[in-house]
């Protein structure tokens, strides 16, 4: 189904290596997100695009960072100073802001070997 | 600070019960609220928000800006409403949704 498509779907990384999450919309939504979904915890917000090649920080951007090359991509990299990275993690999109409906791809979950 | 708070990390109930899944909030301004739903094995999606004032599968939400909160009710519980719900405030800063910590619902036949 189309929408907004989050790839892989389950990744695994290394000590010191540094892995890109795929995040990709064919809603021409002008906003996109990345959040972190931990037990208990809910989803925090890493990073957030309001337009193309323009992004900000959210509550946890510590060891993460994006880019917002094209409307519709909106990739993160976890690095190697993230150190707690396992996680399942979940790119949405939304029309404008966060007054509009956010729209949520089907998560990567994201584990350490 | 603007911050969310779902008390109940899990709620049990039996079909037919009446379900309240409470919802608190911090925020200085005029806030924006929303409750958003995660069936097993599906992308979260909206469930409801404060402003349209509508009642979606039998749910509503009433904002109770004196005791700053955002419960999510329904009257009779169905099965199918077994999931995981979070609610969220929109700060108005830059479009930043803030959700709480989520509670997960389970109905029992």
């Amino acid at each position: 189904d189309g929408g907004i498509t989050q790839s892989p779907k389950y990744l695994f990384r290394k000590e010191g290596q540094n892995v890109t999450l795929s995040c990709e919309q064919n809603l021409n939504h002008d906003a996109m997100y990345w959040y972190r979904q931990d037990p208990g915890q809910g989803l925090r917000l890493i990073y957030y695009s309001q337009i193309v090649n323009d992004f900000q920080k959210g509550d946890i951007a510590e060891g993460y960072s994006v880019s917002r090359e094209k409307k519709e991509s909106f990739p993160l990299t976890v690095t190697s100073a993230q150190k707690n990275p396992t996680a399942f993690y979940l790119c949405a999109s939304s029309i404008a802001g966060g007054r509009e409906k956010l729209f949520f791809g089907s998560g990567t979950q994201l584990s350490v070997l | 600070a603007q911050r969310v708070t779902q008390p109940e990390k899990l709620l049990s109930v039996f079909k037919g019960a009446p379900v309240e899944l409470k919802c608190n909030y911090s925020y200085s301004g005029s806030p924006e609220l929303f409750w958003y739903v995660q069936y097993s094995r599906q992308r979260l999606q909206l469930l409801l928000r404060h402003i349209s004032r509508e009642s979606i599968k039998g749910f509503t939400a009433d904002l109770n800006k004196g005791e700053t909160s955002f419960h999510l009710k329904k009257p009779f519980a169905q099965e199918e409403d077994s999931a995981m719900y979070y609610c969220a405030l929109n700060n108005n800063q830059g479009g930043k949704l803030i959700f709480g910590q989520g509670t997960e619902l389970s109905v029992k036949p």
